[in-house]
Order: structure tokens, then sequence, then C-alpha cells
């Protein structure tokens, strides 16, 4: 299993709503990552899970919330967003220690309204 | 800053035509090197990797990538484009700092090729 799968694949929510984001891998990945990726734009790097520790947040707002239950999932948690956080928001994996690829999941595509 | 640079933003070719896609990152360590292509409405697909040794690194589907440490660059080229390649490549560095699981993207550049 070589796969990142992510739910839900589309979501639309209003800026009051709470929501999550799930991802799953099966590869025994160590690491894990949220991206942000924008129309037209390379994705962004939001956070990163080592080890299921938090290791890296890119100065993200705080109605972003990640947490890794265990080390095949991984979550974002969405709480009062608001329309310009609309965006494709993708999971990925990747084995720890460093010199290895990331695997991407498809993504799920939020929009708030 | 760290960053990775894409020069072609948009490239279109003919079939048979040949590639090359230009990579320049700004980070003086160590680094590993990646193109990622992503297909319509697709994943992220690794197409390459360069980690170490031979810069001159083979892919899947005829693709090819050139590391220069001197340039700081890591050019993807294909000798013939086919229409099925039509699609956004991104460059893509990870620092081997220690402890940094980072996968830096570049601006992507779109690629037509027309049939």
């Amino acid at each position: 299993d070589t796969e990142v799968t992510q739910t839900p694949k589309h979501l639309v929510m209003g800026m009051t709503n709470k929501k999550s984001l799930k991802c799953e891998q099966h590869m025994g990945h160590r690491a894990m990552y949220w991206y942000k990726q924008k129309a037209k734009k390379p994705p962004e790097l939001m956070f990163v899970y080592s080890y299921e520790k938090l290791s890296i947040n890119e100065s993200v707002p705080s109605r972003f919330s990640p947490e890794c239950p265990n080390s095949s999932l991984l979550n974002l948690h969405l709480h009062a967003l608001q329309p310009e956080d609309s965006a494709l928001y993708l999971c990925a994996s990747s084995p720890a220690p460093l010199n290895t690829e990331a695997f991407f999941g498809q993504g799920t595509r939020l929009t708030v309204v | 800053a760290q960053s990775v640079s894409q020069h072609n933003h948009h490239v279109i070719l003919s079939e048979a035509a040949s590639l090359e896609l230009g990579c320049n990152y700004s980070y003086g360590g160590t680094v590993n090197l990646f193109w990622y292509v992503q297909y319509p409405g697709q994943h992220l697909q690794l197409l390459l990797k360069y980690f170490s040794g031979d810069p001159l690194v083979k892919g899947i589907k005829g693709f090819e990538a050139e590391f220069i440490k001197s340039k700081f660059s890591f050019n993807l080229r294909k000798p013939s484009v086919q229409w099925s390649d039509t699609a956004e490549y991104f460059c893509a560095v990870n620092p081997t700092t220690s402890g940094t699981y980072k996968y830096i993207f570049g601006t992507g550049t779109r690629l037509k090729v027309l049939a």
C-alpha cells in the first residue's frame, strides 16, 4: 500500500463551522505533513509531524489545529475559517530519517463560505 | 531565506519537441532535490530524485535531471515530449539540516504539449 488517503475529497463550510480533515497512511512513515495549495500556486508547508510530535509550524493561524493521534493518522481541525482559507489541502508522508521522498494524497478541496 | 525558483512559468511545445525546465535553489547546505508532476485533477507524483552520487538522474516516463552544485541548479529534461506530458511540474528541495523534514516547492511550470 503506497497511498496517502485523505477525506473528505471536497468540503464546504461556513465561517462559524468546525470541521476536520483526515489523512491516513499505512506505509510505516514516521513524518507527516500538511500543505496548503492555492490555485496556480505551489504547495506551501503548514505543519510537520515527526514521530507523532509537531516539529514544524510555519506560523499558521491558530484557526488551523493539527493533531497526530498515532503514526498512521493526521488530522487538521478547522474553526472560524475565512474565505481566503479556501484552497486544496494536501497531506503527505515520508519515511524517517531523511533522504527520502514525500508521498502525497489527492487533497481535500476546501471552500469557506 | 530558503527558496526554489522555476524560471519558466508556462511552456507550450509540440509533440516530439525537447523539453528543459529550469530549477534553482538558494540554500548553502546539503540538499535533496526532487521533481514532482501534477497531472490535471491528480495528486503530486514523484518524477525523480537526487540525494547523492551521479548528478545525472533518470526518472519515470523518460525524464532526467542534472544536478549542478556550483550553479545550485537541478534542471529537468526530456528529449521528446508527448501530449500526455501536459501537466504542472514542481521542483522541490529538502534541506538536510538535522531534524528538518521540509520539502520546499518552486512556483511550478505549466507545460502544455500540442498534439
